[in-house]
């Protein structure tokens, strides 16, 4: 099946630091998303993003398909962006359906 | 997007007893998909759950450990049979939405003792 490697583990910033985490995949995709795990637990969907590049206000992402790797981009970090980001993708086809998520990063902001 | 009501949200359960956790989504979907976070790990797919056929389980996970049902397009659940402390984890169930990827629960935090 398809591996997902995201980098750094773990990442500490100060508030108003930017940073990049980076999520490399060993296959073709037809879905890659971004989350946002908080410390209660729930999933927070950032980015649906299979290609290209997208903005959500202090957060942006970028996918290269035809590298099998995808960039989220935190700019002025606050200390609610802290917990676990994680990537994950989807194959479709027979794995349709199954996402698979890498590991993590998890992000600590202090104030 | 999707929105998808789970409960409980958490709960702490006895070991060899059984735990029922449910989720609604307020619109009509083929599949529903149930996944499981260790502590401290990424989370891994359970089960594929259609509508009116029998789930579709992922390696390592077998129907009398985690029964599901799928009696709608809008409605699933989850049991988790005959506990042990290793089954203490976070469970989360997804749809597919057309334009925001799959959307989750917000997940069943279950510790059992």
């Amino acid at each position: 099946g398809i591996q997902v490697e995201q980098s750094p583990p773990d990442l500490i910033l100060q508030e108003g630091a930017n940073s990049t985490l980076r999520c490399n995949f060993s296959d073709s995709v037809n879905n890659l998303q971004w989350f946002h795990q908080n410390p209660w637990g729930q999933l927070i969907n950032l980015f649906y993003i299979p290609s290209g590049t997208k903005q959500n206000g202090r957060l942006s992402a970028t996918t290269v398909a035809t590298e099998r790797y995808s960039l989220l981009y935190i700019s002025s970090s606050q200390t609610t962006d802290s917990g676990v980001y994680f990537c994950a993708v989807g194959a479709g086809g027979t794995s349709y359906g199954k996402l698979t998520f890498g590991q993590g990063t998890i992000l600590t902001v202090h104030p | 997007s999707a929105v998808i009501s789970q409960k409980p949200s958490r709960d702490i359960c006895q070991r060899g007893t059984s735990l029922t956790i449910q989720c609604q989504v307020d619109s009509q979907v083929t599949m529903m998909f149930w996944y499981r976070q260790q502590p401290g790990q990424s989370l891994t797919l359970i089960a594929t759950a259609n509508q009116g056929s029998e789930a579709t389980y992922e390696s390592g996970f077998v129907i009398d450990k985690f029964p599901i049902s799928r009696p709608n397009l809008t409605f699933s659940t989850l049991t988790v049979s005959n506990m042990s402390p290793e089954d203490s984890s976070i469970y989360l169930c997804s749809v597919e939405d057309s334009f925001y990827g799959y959307t989750f629960g917000s997940g069943t935090r279950l510790t059992v003792v």
